[in-house]
């Protein structure tokens, strides 16, 4: 069992929708991170979450640190947010900071 | 706009050969982290890099190797290329050892013929 789990895998919307991206983890973390990789291209940072809530645009992400789970959403989506959201975390007390990364889950939002 | 910038875009090698990619960090990010993500799995932790130190490791082999300067830039080099190295590179840099938030660089494609 892999230490990050994201569900849905895929997600195909229409334009508009609301959408949400679920992750949850089995580990203690410091830190949990949603990031943004659009086909072919590099990885974006969208939030670095360890407790509560953050919003920023059309994007919300919730986490959970008693049930290990985070959420991102997406309010009024769009085309141009299809890509892969990926959540990866940051065990706590590991000293190197290394990240533990989900599998993402591939958005495609048609207009 | 993260402020890391990675060279070349995209490489095309034969294996047994050499590579070396490059990552510029923001100004004062002593810390750089490198990753490998093959087509369709997400990135795997390849080393990190903290004030010209190597800092931890992932599980990668000797061949893949690394370098830190004291201007933010870095580099990883591989060796002995093999046709499974085919994949995304991507360095993230982070302000010093105790920050968690990462910035990630657009990555390097390699592709290995």
């Amino acid at each position: 069992k892999n230490e990050v789990e994201q569900s849905p895998q895929n997600l195909t919307a229409q334009e508009g929708e609301f959408i949400t991206i679920n992750c949850s983890y089995s580990v203690g973390i410091s830190a949990l991170h949603w990031l943004q990789q659009h086909p072919g291209g590099g990885i974006v940072s969208l939030f670095m979450l360890s407790s509560g809530k953050k919003k920023h645009g059309r994007l919300i992400a919730t986490i959970n640190i008693q049930e290990k789970h985070s959420s991102l959403h997406i309010t009024a989506s769009h085309p141009r947010d299809s890509a892969v959201y990926i959540c990866a975390v940051v065990p706590y007390m590991d000293s190197n900071y290394q990240l533990i990364w989900g599998a993402g889950t591939k958005l495609i939002i048609k207009p | 706009e993260t402020g890391v910038t990675q060279s070349p875009t995209h490489l095309i090698k034969t294996r047994g050969q050499q590579v070396t990619l490059r990552c510029s960090s923001q100004s004062g990010h002593n810390t750089v982290s490198w990753y490998q993500q093959a087509l369709g799995q997400g990135p795997q932790f390849i080393f990190q890099y903290y004030r010209e130190e190597e800092n931890g490791r992932g599980n990668f082999p000797p061949r893949f190797s690394g370098l830190q300067f004291p201007n933010y830039s870095s580099e990883l080099n591989v060796n002995a290329l093999e046709l499974d190295d085919s994949a995304l590179y991507l360095c993230a840099s982070s302000l010093d050892e105790g920050t968690y938030e990462q910035y990630f660089g657009p990555g390097t494609r390699l592709t290995v013929t």
